[in-house]
């Protein structure tokens, strides 16, 4: 069946990029979806990427695609304390008729 | 536009009563969903609405959970009678059209069954 899968915790220096991975088993997305989490909220939508394309940028924000490995990457370049929160890949499956969330990421920064 | 509202944001009550989540999607919107986010199980689709009426509610995990949209601008999740493992944050999300179109969510409402 359809799965999203996340690693659970990245931590990384402030400043540094981090990178949050995401892999997905059916090759019929459509949609790919970044959200972000931060403490007692809701989920805040960051960026997305269509299944025909391979990369987007956004600011600080990078999400490459590679279809033939169902991968999907967030770059936040120059990364800040306000950074911190727990970030869901979500992917649309074909005839976007379901939508599945991953695990979550929690992004923690170190000083 | 105000985003979308849940109510309440934090809901404490005793096993066996009835609990009512509220939502108030994004006004132009016509699909609502509802998730379930808990540290075991992530979070999970119970139920979404397109037009006010129930698409797909394969999630809802027993007869206990009921959604209702009366109308385009006020939805409702209601257990009952609660239990201790229903304990979870419930989110409300709503979108232009169904899953093709960005979620907006709400911030949620944090239940706990004692």
């Amino acid at each position: 069946g359809e799965d999203v899968e996340q690693s659970l915790f990245l931590s990384v220096r402030e400043g540094d990029s981090s990178v949050i991975n995401c892999t997905y088993t059916d090759s019929s997305s459509t949609y790919l979806y970044w959200y972000k989490q931060e403490p007692g909220a809701g989920l805040q939508l960051l960026t997305y990427i269509f299944s025909n394309m391979d990369m987007k940028q956004d600011q600080r924000l990078t999400v490459l695609l590679n279809k033939k490995d169902k991968h999907l990457s967030l770059r936040i370049a120059d990364t800040q304390t306000g950074d911190s929160a727990i970030y869901f890949c979500a992917v649309v499956y074909s005839s976007a008729s379901k939508i599945i969330f991953g695990s979550g990421t929690r992004l923690s920064i170190r000083p | 536009d105000a985003g979308v509202i849940q109510s309440p944001r934090h809901e404490v009550t005793e096993m066996g009563q009835e609990v009512t989540l509220r939502c108030k999607p994004i006004s132009g919107h016509n699909s609502l969903f509802w998730y379930r986010q808990t540290m075991m199980r992530g979070l999970e689709l119970l139920i979404y609405f397109n037009n006010n009426v129930p698409i797909d509610d394969s999630g809802m995990p027993e007869d206990r959970f009921s959604a209702k949209m009366p109308n385009a601008s006020f939805s409702t999740l209601k257990i009952q009678p609660s239990e201790p493992r229903d304990s979870a944050v419930y989110f409300c999300a709503s979108s232009e059209a169904g899953f093709k179109n960005i979620q907006y969510f709400g911030a949620g409402t944090r239940l706990s069954v004692l």
